[in-house]
């Protein structure tokens, strides 16, 4: 089965700095990968995701991610945190399971707050 | 259109109510999925449709009953439901079942029971 782990539960960065979330995924084969946002209360957006081809992955809000297979990881980078980046964000990996059915799990998910 | 509409926004109701959430679709998407989300935790699967049949349901309890009318549309019905179920419910949707083309998300309803 699938599974997503983001090692930080929350960080902390300063309104221009440059942002990394991580994201490891375990998956035998190659799996869909996504980064969703979600600002308090609301649904989740899509910022990015990634199935094949270039690794190096351009997303909305001018966020971008890099899927590396060697380390399982597919990292969501920032370079300029602006102060409405603020909010929880997501990693998920699409996979099939059982049959041909297909899911999306997440991570439990990084909260991002930016200071002034 | 480009969305997932979710109504209500907001449901409080008693645990011997019976309610149903509503999730409605107008891209052609042939998935329909919803999911649950506790406070500060991330969705979790409960069902999902595929071309408006049932093909996953992650062993939720049967005081949920999802259906799925026709392919735009998706209702959960709620019935004799627990404090403990008071959380948000997502609808999303996909273009295929693979979610190839991503998976587009609802609101969510806001649902409180007392």
């Amino acid at each position: 089965a699938q599974s997503v782990t983001q090692p930080d539960i929350h960080i902390t960065v300063s309104e221009g700095a440059s942002l990394e979330l991580r994201c490891n995924y375990s998956y035998g084969a190659t799996p869909y990968l996504f980064w969703y946002v979600q600002s308090p209360g609301q649904g989740l957006q899509l910022l990015l995701k990634y199935f094949s081809g270039d690794t190096l992955v351009q997303g909305i809000k001018g966020f971008e991610a890099e899927f590396k297979r060697s380390q399982s990881s597919f990292n969501l980078r920032k370079p300029s945190v602006h102060w409405s980046d603020a909010a929880e964000y997501f990693c998920a990996v699409g996979a099939r399971s059982g049959g041909s059915n297909y899911k999306l799990t997440f991570g439990k998910g990084t909260l991002l707050t930016v200071n002034p | 259109d480009t969305e997932v509409t979710q109504t209500p926004k907001h449901l409080v109701m008693g645990m011997t109510n019976k309610k149903s959430l509503k999730c409605e679709q107008h891209m052609g998407h042939r998935a329909m999925y919803w999911y649950k989300q506790k406070a500060k935790k991330p969705p979790e699967l409960m069902f999902v449709y595929s071309y408006e049949k049932l093909s996953i349901n992650e062993s939720v309890p049967s005081r949920f009953s999802p259906e799925c009318p026709n392919s735009s549309l998706l209702n959960l019905h709620l019935h004799a439901l627990q404090p403990e179920d008071s959380a948000l419910y997502l609808c999303a949707s996909s273009q295929d079942r693979q979610g190839y083309y991503g998976y587009t998300f609802g609101s969510g309803t806001r649902l409180t029971v007392v």
